[in-house]
């Protein structure tokens, strides 16, 4: 089965210090993964995408296919990035199109 | 205003009393999808649409149907809702659905918060 997971549903951080969201995938073709974050009270919304290679408020991610992991990461964690975030998997289906596998999601807090 | 609508955003109702949860894109877009959102859980994708009348089950189609006459418009449908239906309902949409090309970044709905008693 193709899936992803995220193993952390909480993740609490002080203001400053370094973070880092864990993202595993399982999957047999060349994965497309990406990150989307919901903060409080809005729409969930892309953040990065690793086909990009950008670094978006401070955050990247870097695919490693050894490791089948797409780990999200930033140097000096921020309040305002605490939210709920997902990581996600686009898979082909039959009908030529795809769907989009999401993790359960990890909520950060950063405290001051 | 380029978004994606859902309507109602909230709504009570009782086991087996049909209902339908609208969703509304003005962007064009070709891809429409339908997740709901649990507590521990995550999302789950529902079912999803490439284009008008093609529409295919995801990860947790049981009890809910969809259909799409239409490019805007991508309706969920519950004939006969159940407790175990009460969730977080999101509706997205994206430019294009097709496996070969880019991805495209999936616009999301506000959400709709149902509860089934």
């Amino acid at each position: 089965a193709q899936r992803v997971t995220q193993p952390e549903k909480l993740l609490s951080v002080f203001k400053g210090a370094p973070v880092e969201l864990k993202c595993n995938y399982s999957y047999s073709g060349s994965p497309e993964l990406f990150w989307y974050v919901q903060y409080s009270r809005q729409r969930l919304q892309l953040l990065l995408r690793h086909i990009s290679r950008e670094s978006i408020k401070g955050f990247t991610a870097d695919l490693n296919k050894g490791e089948t992991s797409f780990h999200l990461k930033k140097p000096f964690a921020q309040e305002e990035d605490s939210a709920m975030y997902y990581c996600a998997l686009k898979i082909p289906n039959s009908n030529s199109g795809y769907a989009l596998n999401f993790g359960k999601g990890t909520s950060l807090l950063v405290t001051p | 205003e380029a978004q994606v609508t859902q309507n109602p955003r909230y709504l009570i109702t009782v086991t087996g009393k049909k209902l339908t949860v609208t969703c509304s894109q003005n962007m064009n877009h070709e891809y429409m999808s339908w997740y709901r959102q649990d507590p521990g859980l995550g999302l789950r994708q529902i079912y999803y649409s490439m284009n008008v009348e093609v529409t295919d089950k995801g990860d947790v189609p049981e009890g809910y149907k969809v259909s799409r006459k239409e490019k805007r418009n991508f309706p969920l449908i519950l004939e006969s809702p159940s407790p175990n239906q009460t969730s977080l309902y999101f509706c997205a949409s994206s430019l294009q659905g097709t496996r070969t090309k880019s991805y495209n970044e999936q616009f999301f709905g506000p959400g709709t918060r149902l509860t089934v008693l």
